[in-house]
């Protein structure tokens, strides 16, 4: 079957750095997604790799290894604003999303 | 980027009543759109994929005569939610696929649907 595994809840210091970590069993695989999540909104985009390998952009930056069927989102300098939900969604063989139930990422001051 | 508008976006009705959802792609045309419900706490679940002039597609377990799925034009899908019950309250959100090939999602603002 499909399956997407990330933890359910986070906490970090403001200012530091987080890692999210995901693991996905996908019938064909075509990219893996993250997604923010504030309460009450709808998903707003991250990141997406297809590719082995780390994608950084500003703050944020997203892993892949397909051999390992494992990703992570690592975000840097947290800010409160950043509390949220984060969302690993994998992309399979017929192009439909497979989510995570989310990561709840509380930060404290 | 791509902007999806969902319409309304939060809205309360009576058991037994039928509630329109909308989902526009305001400036690009999106022949699929999909549509997804979250409980508090749980991820998104695909319920359908809506197809521009064609019948959608159901996810296993959704009853396609309970949540009527309409994708008349290019830019417009609906869903409604017929014979409302307290326990299909949930938060409803609507995406479509980037005009350009690219594979990311946009999604619209949600609808929160509380019956009562």
């Amino acid at each position: 079957g499909q399956n997407i595994d990330q933890p359910t809840e986070m906490t970090a210091t403001e200012g530091a750095i987080v890692q999210i970590n995901c693991t996905y069993q996908t019938s064909g695989f075509n990219g893996l997604f993250w997604y923010q999540q504030h309460a009450g909104e709808a998903p707003t985009f991250l990141s997406y790799n297809v590719l082995d390998g780390l994608e950084e952009k500003g703050r944020f930056s997203s892993f892949l290894s397909r051999s390992k069927g494992y990703s992570y989102l690592l975000l840097k300098e947290l800010q409160m604003k950043d509390s949220a939900s984060y969302l690993c969604a994998a992309s399979d063989s017929n192009y439909q999303l497979i989510w995570g139930a989310g990561t709840k990422l509380i930060i404290k001051p | 980027g791509a902007v999806v508008s969902q319409h309304p976006s939060w809205v309360i009705c009576k058991s037994g009543t039928s509630v329109k959802i909308e989902c526009r792609s305001l400036d690009f045309q999106a022949t699929t759109m999909f549509w997804y419900r979250q409980f508090p706490k749980q991820s998104l679940m695909l319920m359908a994929t809506s197809n521009e002039g064609s019948k959608a597609t159901y996810e296993q377990g959704v009853e396609k005569d309970k949540f009527l799925i309409n994708h008349a034009s290019l830019t417009l899908s609906t869903l409604t939610v017929t014979s409302a019950h307290p326990e299909d309250s949930s938060f409803y959100i609507c995406s479509a696929k980037s005009p350009r090939g690219g594979t990311e999602a946009f999604f619209g603002q949600g609808t929160r649907l509380t019956v009562v």
